[in-house]
């Protein structure tokens, strides 16, 4: 079996503050691990995945995640928040045979 | 370029009526995805298919039905049966089904009239 649990469903951020997206997973086997952005009205677009290998995954948009497999997290960070960085982020994992799980989503508001 | 195309963009129902959700890739993908989205629960999966004349129920199937007749395409029929469909669908697809990252459409959203 395998979750994701995503801390706040609302984050707001100043314009060009640190932007911190909080994922928490569960899985019985290796996981799979990524993160979408999803703007108003459109579909998901994938940020960043961790499969294998290096812990610290850099994904477009200046966005980046660190897999920590003691905590069971894969936070989403970029270093300065811009305005068109407002939009809805979902946290996802997989492994083995079982199908992708979605988190419920964290809207990010970045304030002027 | 290649994509997910879903259409239409937005699609009302009247009561007792089947409306048929359209999906078409062309990324040569094998494994494709309905999903459901209501605010604050994320996406649930309805139906997926993994190869051609092949698919299986995801979380919350009652109610749909699907079709994979050709590889591009997957439509999603919502039935008279759901009596909750007010949402936004959106379907997507992947290389196989095996912790691959989704390519995801657009969208559809579905109201009741």
């Amino acid at each position: 079996a395998q979750s994701v649990t995503q801390l706040g469903s609302h984050v707001s951020v100043s314009e060009g503050a640190l932007v911190l997206l909080r994922c928490n997973y569960s899985s019985s086997v290796p996981p799979y691990l990524f993160w979408y952005v999803q703007y108003p009205n459109q579909g998901l677009q994938l940020l960043l995945k961790y499969t294998t290998g290096a812990t610290l995954v850099k994904g477009i948009n200046g966005f980046e995640a660190e897999f920590k497999k003691s905590e069971t997290s894969f936070h989403l960070t970029k270093p300065s928040a811009h305005m068109s960085d407002a939009a809805e982020y979902f946290c996802a994992v997989s492994g083995g045979y079982q199908k992708v799980t979605f988190g419920t989503g964290t809207k990010l508001q970045v304030i002027p | 370029d290649g994509g997910i195309t879903q259409s239409p963009k937005y699609l009302f129902r009247k009561e007792g009526q089947n409306v048929t959700l359209s999906c078409e890739q062309n990324l040569n993908h094998d494994a494709m995805y309905w999903y459901r989205q209501d605010p604050g629960q994320g996406l649930r999966l309805i139906y997926y298919s993994q190869i051609v004349n092949d698919f299986q129920k995801g979380d919350i199937a009652e109610g749909y039905s699907v079709s994979r007749e050709k590889k591009e395409s997957f439509p999603l029929t919502v039935t008279s049966a759901q009596k909750n469909p007010t949402a936004f669908y959106l379907c997507a697809s992947s290389p196989d089904s095996n912790n691959q990252p989704q390519h995801f459409g657009d969208g559809t959203r579905l109201s009741i009239l």
